[in-house]
């Protein structure tokens, strides 16, 4: 099945600073990328939908300065939490669609623990 | 409108036994309706999914039952095995061309030995 490749898996970061995650389909090309955040034992909550070549559309709620999305490539995103607080640690999800796939067929990543102390 | 309401939050089940697991949705223009399975730290993976246009999906020990008209659908795991053990999730979404799903709130599956 198609693959989807997150780094870093885990990151520990002083409050303040900035940590950039990337997503990477690595053999399909993904035109379509999401990014989820998940607290411990909930559900996946979408952030953004990150376009290939276009700004990204956030959810109600997410700050866009704060999640800057970038989806340089049609196999790479990018989700940079900028000046990181104790209540950003979470795990961050990624997701491609398979350019071409059906509806729904979204691959995920391994996922990306941020713990900002 | 957008909500899948998930049901039960947790599950026991013994070894060799069936685990099903629920789901309930508004929205009468969702037609996907995927189920993913996520173990602790990982990212979830795609289990089986299934459209409207039919009412039951079987891949393996796995299936999906669809009531349209009740707007349910559900998760049935035949001969659960203590490997099965981990957190399902349903999800829903439309044909928009993004594939926006909706996810369930999730069920954390114990499979006992």
């Amino acid at each position: 099945g198609a693959v989807v490749s997150q780094h870093p898996s885990r990151v520990i970061c002083k409050s303040g600073t900035s940590v950039k995650i990337e997503c990477r389909s690595l053999d399909f090309q993904a035109t379509t990328m999401f990014w989820y955040r998940q607290f411990p034992k909930q559900s996946l909550m979408l952030m953004a939908t990150s376009n290939e070549g276009s700004k990204a559309t956030y959810e109600q709620g997410v700050e866009k300065d704060k999640f800057l999305i970038n989806h340089a490539s049609l196999t790479l995103s990018t989700l940079t939490v900028t000046s990181a607080h104790p209540e950003d640690s979470s795990f961050y999800i990624c997701s491609a669609c398979r350019q071409g796939a059906n509806t729904g067929e979204l691959f995920f990543g391994e996922g990306s623990r941020l713990t900002v102390l | 409108q957008q909500q899948v309401k998930q049901s039960p939050q947790s599950l026991i089940v013994q070894k060799g036994g069936i685990s099903i697991i629920n789901c309930a949705y508004e929205n009468t223009a969702f037609d996907y309706f995927p189920w993913y399975q996520q173990f602790p730290g990982k990212g979830p993976a795609l289990l089986i999914a299934i459209r409207p246009d039919v009412s039951e999906k079987k891949e393996g020990r796995f299936t999906i039952s669809f009531n349209k008209s009740a707007k349910q659908f559900s998760l049935h795991i035949m001969d659960s095995q203590p490997g099965d053990s981990a957190t399902y999730f349903c999800a829903a979404s439309q044909n928009t061309g993004f594939q926006k799903l909706v996810f369930g709130t999730g069920t954390r599956l114990l499979v006992s030995p």
